[in-house]
């Protein structure tokens, strides 16, 4: 079965200020990871993906994220925190040899201050 | 290109009335579908998900139905609401397995008073 647990519910940055959220998963077979963003009352836009290959992927908006199997995480992180990366940000899982479902984590609100 | 639609935007229903949530997905062929509800501090919760026309798999026991008569069409139903199913719904689609990009609507805001 995959699940997902996301780290701190809310974080607050400075702009400019390095931004991490966590992300961390359990899977049964080897897993695809995925980072969404949600905008106020909108639906979900993927801002980056890990299927296989290189565990470092870049996405939009200068995101990140890093696969480390041996610690389960995926981590996203940017360098510098815009005000406009304000959001609810959501890890998710799914797997691999034709698994269908797509479970998320329960998202971190991301503040970003002057 | 793909596109997915779901209405309505906004809902407000009493308790015991029924409920009829509907996605429709333009530009592709037998895509995966899923409905999400999103409450507050709590993510999204996975309802069902389906693979094919008349293929739903549930993934919590509720007071909620999903049917997929249509290729392209997912519809999120209840006899009877409860005050607990207030939230925001959301559709969802992929080409394929779920290890593709997953595309959303832009959700339901569901009130039940």
């Amino acid at each position: 079965a995959q699940s997902v647990t996301q780290l701190g519910s809310h974080v607050s940055v400075s702009e400019g200020a390095l931004v991490l959220l966590r992300c961390n998963y359990s899977s049964s077979v080897p897993p695809y990871l995925f980072w969404y963003v949600q905008y106020p009352n909108q639906g979900l836009q993927l801002l980056l993906k890990y299927t296989t290959g290189a565990t470092l992927v870049k996405g939009i908006n200068g995101f990140e994220a890093e696969f480390k199997k041996s610690e389960t995480s995926f981590h996203l992180t940017k360098p510098s925190a815009h005000m406009s990366d304000a959001a609810e940000y959501f890890c998710a899982v799914t797997g691999s040899g034709g698994y269908n479902k797509l479970i998320f984590g329960a998202g971190t609100r991301l503040a970003v201050h002057p | 290109s793909q596109t997915i639609h779901q209405w309505p935007a906004t809902l407000v229903q009493p308790v015991g009335s029924p409920l009829s949530l509907e996605c429709t997905v333009e530009g592709t062929s037998n895509p995966n579908l899923y409905w999400y509800r999103q409450a507050a501090g709590r993510g999204l919760q996975l309802l069902f998900y389906s693979v094919g026309i008349g293929q739903i798999s549930s993934e919590v026991p509720q007071n909620l139905s999903a049917s997929r008569p249509q290729d392209r069409q997912f519809i999120l139903s209840s006899k009877k609401l409860l005050l607990s199913d207030s939230g925001f719904y959301l559709c969802a689609w992929v080409q394929g397995q779920a290890n593709t990009e997953a595309f959303f609507g832009q959700g339901t805001r569901l009130t039940v008073v």
